[in-house]
């Protein structure tokens, strides 16, 4: 599968709301979708999993959404620490692949 | 805490080899399936491989299937990644990853190490 996602950067002040997209080339479930944080020099950290599933320790303002080929990821006041680049992964035929990223930057 | 440690990248030679480790703790490794995650500079995140709890269960990449072997040694709660016929594209940060769920073979990566970079150059 290939996953698509939008838009490549999101510019936007503290305290807006981000709504980060991923789209599937085909309709593989819900089930192993995830969202990863990254920041420079740092590994990803997992945000969710299973789609809508905070991973722990995951702040409340994070959320996800969706089925089927379209997923979201919605940070609902962004704090100065949210500004980073966002992966979503799924899992399909025995094999992960990450989408290339959505960069959320300070406007 | 659970902590992941890479270890053995390095620059290496084109159709060189190298072997990453990863050494486990705070966790009993033989219970998570575990990955390797790459990400070449300034470039997005690819998966490379993962293994069962056991090591029985194998899967690669179809960009390093043939080149790389995944392994494990529970007793030594070390992961391992051996890579050879190294090309100028398998440049970058080389990352263990731990999947979420106790014992099962699928799962999004909920622990990560700091990475250990290979650089592949002729």
């Amino acid at each position: 599968i290939v996953l698509t996602q939008s838009p490549g950067t999101l510019s936007l002040s503290p305290g807006e709301r981000a709504t980060l997209s991923c789209r599937a080339s085909q309709n593989v479930g819900s089930t192993y979708l995830g969202w990863y944080q990254q920041k420079p020099g740092q590994a990803p950290r997992l945000l969710i999993y299973g789609a809508s599933s905070r991973a722990s320790g995951i702040p409340d303002r994070f959320s996800g959404s969706g089925s089927g080929t379209d997923f979201s990821l919605t940070i609902s006041r962004l704090e100065p620490e949210d500004f980073a680049v966002y992966y979503c992964q799924q899992y399909d035929n025995s094999l992960w692949t990450f989408g290339q990223g959505t960069k959320v930057e300070i406007k | 805490e659970v902590l992941l440690v890479e270890s053995g990248g390095g620059l290496v030679k084109t159709g060189g080899s190298l072997r990453l480790s990863c050494a486990a703790s705070g966790f009993t490794l033989s219970s998570y399936s575990m990955n390797w995650v790459r990400q070449a500079p300034g470039k997005g995140l690819e998966w490379v491989s993962k293994i069962s709890p056991s090591g029985t269960f194998l899967y690669y990449a179809d960009s390093v299937k043939g080149r790389f072997t995944i392994s494990r040694d529970n007793a030594k709660n070390s992961l391992y990644l051996q890579m050879s016929s190294l090309r100028a594209e398998d440049t970058g940060m080389y990352y263990c990853a731990r999947v979420l769920t106790k014992m099962a073979t699928i799962g999004n990566f909920d622990y990560w190490g700091q990475g250990t970079l290979v650089t592949v150059s002729s």
